[in-house]
Protein backbone atom coordinates (compact mmCIF):
# COMPACT_ATOMS: atom_id res chain seq x y z
CA UNK A 1 0.00 0.00 0.00
CA UNK A 2 1.00 3.63 -1.03
CA UNK A 3 2.00 5.55 1.67
CA UNK A 4 1.66 9.43 1.79
CA UNK A 5 2.73 11.65 -0.63
CA UNK A 6 3.46 15.14 -1.15
CA UNK A 7 4.65 17.00 -4.06
CA UNK A 8 7.14 19.19 -4.78
CA UNK A 9 9.97 17.50 -2.08
CA UNK A 10 11.35 21.04 -2.30
CA UNK A 11 10.09 24.51 -3.34
CA UNK A 12 12.05 27.60 -4.07
CA UNK A 13 10.06 31.36 -4.82
CA UNK A 14 10.18 34.62 -3.98
CA UNK A 15 8.55 36.60 -1.99
CA UNK A 16 4.97 37.71 -3.54
CA UNK A 17 4.73 34.31 -6.03
CA UNK A 18 2.33 31.59 -5.83
CA UNK A 19 3.22 28.04 -4.70
CA UNK A 20 1.00 25.01 -4.65
CA UNK A 21 1.82 22.32 -2.62
CA UNK A 22 -0.05 18.74 -3.55
CA UNK A 23 -0.50 15.97 -0.78
CA UNK A 24 -2.63 12.41 -2.09
CA UNK A 25 -3.56 10.41 0.96
CA UNK A 26 -3.30 6.88 1.38
CA UNK A 27 -6.14 5.42 -0.60
CA UNK A 28 -9.50 5.23 1.37
CA UNK A 29 -8.43 7.55 4.19
CA UNK A 30 -11.21 10.12 4.35
CA UNK A 31 -9.52 12.44 7.01
CA UNK A 32 -6.52 14.33 5.48
CA UNK A 33 -4.42 17.04 7.34
CA UNK A 34 -1.95 19.68 6.77
CA UNK A 35 0.57 20.83 9.15
CA UNK A 36 3.43 23.25 8.90
CA UNK A 37 7.04 23.49 11.10
CA UNK A 38 8.49 26.64 10.51
CA UNK A 39 12.21 26.66 11.31
CA UNK A 40 12.84 25.72 15.16
CA UNK A 41 9.50 25.54 15.90
CA UNK A 42 7.03 22.75 16.76
CA UNK A 43 4.83 21.40 14.13
CA UNK A 44 1.54 23.39 13.80
CA UNK A 45 -1.56 22.07 12.52
CA UNK A 46 -3.41 23.96 9.48
CA UNK A 47 -6.75 22.37 8.92
CA UNK A 48 -8.65 19.36 8.10
CA UNK A 49 -10.72 17.83 5.93
CA UNK A 50 -12.89 15.01 5.90
CA UNK A 51 -13.90 13.99 2.35
CA UNK A 52 -14.22 16.79 0.70
CA UNK A 53 -15.40 18.92 3.44
CA UNK A 54 -13.39 21.31 5.44
CA UNK A 55 -14.00 19.83 8.93
CA UNK A 56 -11.35 22.68 10.56
CA UNK A 57 -9.13 25.18 9.70
CA UNK A 58 -8.59 26.84 12.80
CA UNK A 59 -4.98 27.00 12.37
CA UNK A 60 -4.58 28.64 8.58
CA UNK A 61 -2.67 31.50 9.35
CA UNK A 62 -4.43 34.35 7.50
CA UNK A 63 -6.46 34.37 3.73
CA UNK A 64 -3.36 33.43 1.80
CA UNK A 65 -3.72 30.40 2.30
CA UNK A 66 -6.32 28.17 0.48
CA UNK A 67 -6.76 24.44 0.42
CA UNK A 68 -8.90 22.60 -1.53
CA UNK A 69 -9.80 18.60 -1.74
CA UNK A 70 -12.05 18.63 -4.88
CA UNK A 71 -13.52 15.32 -4.83
CA UNK A 72 -12.17 13.79 -1.85
CA UNK A 73 -8.88 12.31 -2.90
CA UNK A 74 -6.34 14.32 -2.95
CA UNK A 75 -5.28 17.87 -1.58
CA UNK A 76 -3.88 21.12 -2.90
CA UNK A 77 -2.94 24.06 -0.67
CA UNK A 78 -1.77 27.46 -2.36
CA UNK A 79 -0.05 30.04 -0.59
CA UNK A 80 -0.78 33.60 -2.55
CA UNK A 81 1.03 35.72 -2.25
CA UNK A 82 4.00 33.96 -0.03
CA UNK A 83 5.51 36.17 1.73
CA UNK A 84 9.03 35.22 3.75
CA UNK A 85 7.33 34.18 7.15
CA UNK A 86 6.19 31.43 4.84
CA UNK A 87 9.00 29.66 4.75
CA UNK A 88 8.89 25.69 6.95
CA UNK A 89 8.54 22.09 6.01
CA UNK A 90 4.45 21.58 5.02
CA UNK A 91 3.24 18.10 5.98
CA UNK A 92 0.44 16.45 5.14
CA UNK A 93 -1.53 13.49 6.64
CA UNK A 94 -3.89 11.32 6.68
CA UNK A 95 -6.23 8.66 8.74
CA UNK A 96 -8.87 6.20 8.20
CA UNK A 97 -10.52 7.03 11.44
CA UNK A 98 -14.16 7.96 11.69
CA UNK A 99 -15.84 9.53 14.37
CA UNK A 100 -17.52 7.14 16.82
CA UNK A 101 -15.23 4.45 15.77
CA UNK A 102 -13.48 2.15 18.15
CA UNK A 103 -10.47 2.99 16.59
CA UNK A 104 -7.62 3.32 19.42
CA UNK A 105 -5.01 5.33 17.93
CA UNK A 106 -6.40 7.40 15.28
CA UNK A 107 -2.93 7.68 13.81
CA UNK A 108 -2.03 9.88 11.17
CA UNK A 109 0.28 8.59 8.62
CA UNK A 110 2.92 11.19 6.98
CA UNK A 111 3.44 12.43 4.06
CA UNK A 112 7.68 13.75 4.00
CA UNK A 113 7.04 16.84 3.65
CA UNK A 114 7.26 19.95 1.44
CA UNK A 115 10.42 22.19 2.31
CA UNK A 116 8.94 25.72 1.08
CA UNK A 117 11.95 28.42 0.51
CA UNK A 118 10.79 31.94 0.55
CA UNK A 119 13.28 34.30 -0.74
CA UNK B 1 -6.29 24.93 25.09
CA UNK B 2 -3.95 21.94 24.80
CA UNK B 3 0.06 22.12 24.76
CA UNK B 4 3.17 19.66 25.01
CA UNK B 5 6.47 20.45 26.10
CA UNK B 6 9.23 19.25 25.76
CA UNK B 7 12.32 20.09 27.59
CA UNK B 8 15.21 18.30 25.94
CA UNK B 9 16.19 20.09 22.50
CA UNK B 10 19.17 17.66 22.30
CA UNK B 11 20.10 14.06 24.05
CA UNK B 12 22.61 12.17 23.38
CA UNK B 13 22.94 8.44 24.59
CA UNK B 14 25.36 5.44 23.26
CA UNK B 15 24.57 2.91 21.29
CA UNK B 16 22.68 -0.38 23.31
CA UNK B 17 21.97 2.37 26.05
CA UNK B 18 18.23 3.10 27.62
CA UNK B 19 17.24 6.58 27.13
CA UNK B 20 14.69 8.82 28.34
CA UNK B 21 12.93 11.82 26.14
CA UNK B 22 10.95 13.61 28.46
CA UNK B 23 6.98 15.23 27.61
CA UNK B 24 4.65 16.75 29.46
CA UNK B 25 1.15 17.73 28.18
CA UNK B 26 -1.70 20.27 29.47
CA UNK B 27 -5.26 19.52 28.43
CA UNK B 28 -8.48 20.13 30.42
CA UNK B 29 -9.79 17.13 28.66
CA UNK B 30 -10.22 14.14 30.40
CA UNK B 31 -10.30 12.08 27.01
CA UNK B 32 -6.85 12.23 24.91
CA UNK B 33 -4.53 10.23 22.80
CA UNK B 34 -0.83 10.76 23.02
CA UNK B 35 1.60 9.79 20.28
CA UNK B 36 5.24 9.71 19.41
CA UNK B 37 6.62 10.24 16.27
CA UNK B 38 10.20 9.92 15.16
CA UNK B 39 12.06 11.89 12.07
CA UNK B 40 15.12 11.28 10.84
CA UNK B 41 17.10 13.07 8.69
CA UNK B 42 15.04 11.92 5.66
CA UNK B 43 12.25 13.96 6.52
CA UNK B 44 9.72 11.60 6.93
CA UNK B 45 7.23 11.46 10.13
CA UNK B 46 6.95 7.86 11.56
CA UNK B 47 4.23 7.36 14.46
CA UNK B 48 6.14 5.01 16.94
CA UNK B 49 4.02 4.69 19.75
CA UNK B 50 0.41 5.87 21.14
CA UNK B 51 -1.11 5.72 24.56
CA UNK B 52 -4.71 6.79 24.54
CA UNK B 53 -5.61 8.38 28.29
CA UNK B 54 -8.07 5.67 29.76
CA UNK B 55 -5.45 2.81 29.12
CA UNK B 56 -4.18 1.16 32.04
CA UNK B 57 -1.40 -0.27 30.75
CA UNK B 58 1.60 1.81 29.73
CA UNK B 59 2.18 1.40 26.26
CA UNK B 60 5.08 -0.69 24.63
CA UNK B 61 5.85 -1.39 21.25
CA UNK B 62 9.67 -3.57 20.27
CA UNK B 63 12.16 -1.25 21.90
CA UNK B 64 9.70 1.72 22.92
CA UNK B 65 7.80 2.22 25.88
CA UNK B 66 5.69 4.76 27.23
CA UNK B 67 5.72 5.70 30.90
CA UNK B 68 2.32 7.59 31.20
CA UNK B 69 2.49 9.08 34.47
CA UNK B 70 -1.67 10.94 33.97
CA UNK B 71 -1.27 12.35 37.59
CA UNK B 72 1.86 14.04 36.75
CA UNK B 73 0.53 14.87 33.45
CA UNK B 74 3.86 13.37 31.75
CA UNK B 75 4.60 10.69 28.58
CA UNK B 76 8.19 10.48 28.52
CA UNK B 77 9.16 7.85 25.58
CA UNK B 78 11.74 4.97 26.73
CA UNK B 79 13.67 3.91 24.42
CA UNK B 80 15.60 0.66 24.89
CA UNK B 81 19.02 -0.77 23.81
CA UNK B 82 19.61 2.16 21.42
CA UNK B 83 20.58 1.46 17.77
CA UNK B 84 22.89 4.44 15.60
CA UNK B 85 19.32 4.39 13.30
CA UNK B 86 17.67 6.03 16.12
CA UNK B 87 19.67 9.19 15.83
CA UNK B 88 16.67 11.05 15.03
CA UNK B 89 14.38 13.81 15.95
CA UNK B 90 11.84 13.20 17.82
CA UNK B 91 8.19 14.75 18.89
CA UNK B 92 5.50 14.01 21.51
CA UNK B 93 1.82 15.00 20.47
CA UNK B 94 -1.53 14.83 21.75
CA UNK B 95 -4.55 14.56 20.39
CA UNK B 96 -7.90 15.38 22.83
CA UNK B 97 -11.32 14.52 21.93
CA UNK B 98 -11.28 11.07 21.11
CA UNK B 99 -14.85 10.95 19.77
CA UNK B 100 -15.45 14.44 18.37
CA UNK B 101 -14.24 16.33 15.44
CA UNK B 102 -11.49 17.32 17.07
CA UNK B 103 -8.39 15.01 15.30
CA UNK B 104 -5.72 17.72 15.11
CA UNK B 105 -2.79 17.03 16.65
CA UNK B 106 -1.08 19.30 18.90
CA UNK B 107 2.87 18.81 18.92
CA UNK B 108 5.88 19.69 21.22
CA UNK B 109 9.10 21.40 19.11
CA UNK B 110 10.89 18.06 19.62
CA UNK B 111 13.57 16.24 20.87
CA UNK B 112 17.14 15.39 18.77
CA UNK B 113 18.44 12.51 20.06
CA UNK B 114 22.15 11.30 19.20
CA UNK B 115 23.38 7.94 19.16
CA UNK B 116 26.95 7.05 19.50
CA UNK B 117 28.73 3.94 18.73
Amino acid sequence: EAGVTQFPSHSVIEKGQTVTLRCDPISGHDNLYWYRRVMGKEIKFLLHFVKESKQDESGMPNNRFLAERTGGTYSTLKVQPAELEDSGVYFCASSPGRLGTLSSSYEQYFGPGTRLTVT
Amino acid sequence: AQKITQTQPGMFVQEKEAVTLDCTYDTSDQSYGLFWYKQPSSGEMIFLIYQGSYDEQNATEGRYSLNFQKARKSANLVISASQLGDSAMYFCAMRAGMNTGFQKLVFGTGTRLLVSP
